[in-house]
């Protein structure tokens, strides 16, 4: 089955600088890389996701690189906000089988 | 429309009893996940069903978890008997088929045995 890790598990960063969060997978048939955002207490939520015919999606503020010959994929928050602080997590998916495995997680801290 | 959800809300037992959760999923979801996130880890995947099939519960401690999801509709997850370590928040999460395509994510229910 799919293993999904995820690094660093924590991150501190000052506001405005870039967070990147990195993930690897093992099984080459994925094909689909959602990110979720949970905030304290609360449910994880979607912030972007990627389809492996391409390698990169940019959503405003967030990034997300897939290198599939590598099997790894990246999330780039730039200029971070203190409302960017949450633990974020990474998943990877073969279409048609749908085991939704998720990473570690990040906390990501962003600091004023 | 109307999201995923789940009651209780929070829960206290004892080891040794039992206690049921309760999922509503996205009307029109195939696809519903059961997830156990003990404190500061990732969700851990328990059960996956499509419409009322099992699709995968191959980390799902058979001993004493079940769930089943009737009618391919709501679902419930029962532990029984419950002990220490499975203190954790419950999740369930609803996705409109299987595979590549959002999860949406209830509340979850706040599990704690003492």
């Amino acid at each position: 089955g799919e293993n999904v890790e995820q690094h660093p598990s924590t991150l501190s960063v000052q506001e405005g600088d870039s967070a990147v969060i990195k993930c690897t997978y093992s099984d080459s048939a994925s094909n689909y890389f959602p990110w979720y955002k949970q905030e304290l207490g609360k449910r994880p939520q979607l912030i972007i996701d990627i389809r492996s015919n391409v390698g990169e999606k940019k959503d405003q503020r967030i990034a997300v690189t897939l290198n599939k010959t590598a099997k790894h994929f990246s999330l780039h928050i730039t200029e971070t906000q203190p409302e960017d602080s949450a633990v974020y997590f990474c998943a990877a998916i073969r279409d048609s089988w749908g085991k939704l495995q998720f990473g570690a997680g990040t906390q990501v801290v962003v600091t004023p | 429309e109307a999201g995923v959800a789940q009651s209780p809300r929070y829960k206290i037992i004892e080891k040794r009893q039992s206690v049921a959760f309760w999922c509503n999923p996205i009307s029109g979801h195939a696809t519903l996940y059961w997830y156990q996130q003990i404190l500061g880890q990732g969700p851990k995947l328990l059960i996956q069903f499509q419409n009322n099939g099992v699709v995968d519960d191959s980390q799902l401690p058979k001993d004493r978890f079940s769930a089943e999801r009737l009618k391919g509709v709501d679902s419930t997850l029962k532990i029984q008997p419950a002990k220490l370590e499975d203190s954790a928040v419950y999740l369930c999460a609803s996705s409109s088929d299987r595979g590549a395509t959002e999860a949406f994510f209830g509340q979850g229910t706040r599990l704690t045995v003492v």
